[in-house]
């Protein structure tokens, strides 16, 4: 099982419509989590941190499933401007020389469609 | 706060020939990374540091070297460039990986002929 698998998509959606996306992670000590977003020819930008609690950033809510190791983001009320590959990320567990650095998925192609 | 510089943002190289590419931050961060992306593909890991004077190997490190001597810069060095470099390379850093994650600079994209 691959760390940090995403489905690659494309998922095209139309304007206004509401998409979610699925991560799954192998370990189960991990220990944060984050979904970034990249446009197209640009470097990947922190979106938001995903709480066990749930958390919500006005359209964009990320949830947390640590019994079933999957993280989410939904996305509500689709906007042109969301049109990005969204990365999941995770912060596997400390062990050692190696472990301060992130998980990152390949993530996922979103296309909002007029 | 300029976050993380990196320069150039675009090199090409001939095959054999060598440079550095360089990456630096001001935002006092220990941890800094150098990833590669491929078209179409994720983020992989070539090096990283985890304070000044301490370097470690990435899952990609062959034909790349690394050095951190200040807690700001983290150039990258490509000797002996080969086509299979061509690529994007992303500089990043961060305060502690649980808190926020990183700050990526703009991507320096090279293309080596």
């Amino acid at each position: 099982r691959k760390e940090v698998e995403q489905d690659p998509g494309p998922f095209n959606v139309p304007e206004g419509a509401t998409v979610a996306f699925n991560c799954t992670y192998s370990n189960s000590a991990s220990q944060s989590f984050f979904w970034y977003r990249q446009d197209c020819r640009k470097e990947p930008k922190l979106l938001m941190s995903v709480y066990s609690s749930g958390n919500e950033d006005g359209r964009f809510t990320a949830q947390l499933n640590r019994a079933s190791q999957y993280i989410s983001l939904l996305i509500r009320d689709s906007k042109l401007s969301d049109s990005a590959t969204y990365l999941c990320v995770v912060n596997p567990p400390y062990s050692g020389a190696g472990s301060y650095q992130l998980t990152f998925g390949k993530g996922t192609k979103l296309s909002v469609i007029p | 706060n300029a976050g993380v510089t990196q320069t150039p943002k675009f090199r090409i190289l001939k095959i054999g020939q060598s440079m550095t590419l360089q990456c630096a931050q001001d935002m006092n961060h220990n941890y800094m990374y150098w990833y590669r992306q491929d078209p179409g593909m994720g983020l992989k890991l070539i090096y990283y540091s985890v304070g000044a004077g301490i370097t470690d190997k990435g899952e990609v490190p062959n034909g790349y070297n690394v050095s951190r001597s200040t807690t700001e810069d983290f150039p990258l060095r490509l000797e002996l460039a080969a086509p299979s470099q061509t690529s994007v390379y992303f500089c990043a850093s961060s305060y502690s990986t649980d808190l926020g994650g990183y700050t990526f600079g703009s991507g320096t994209r090279l293309t080596v002929v």
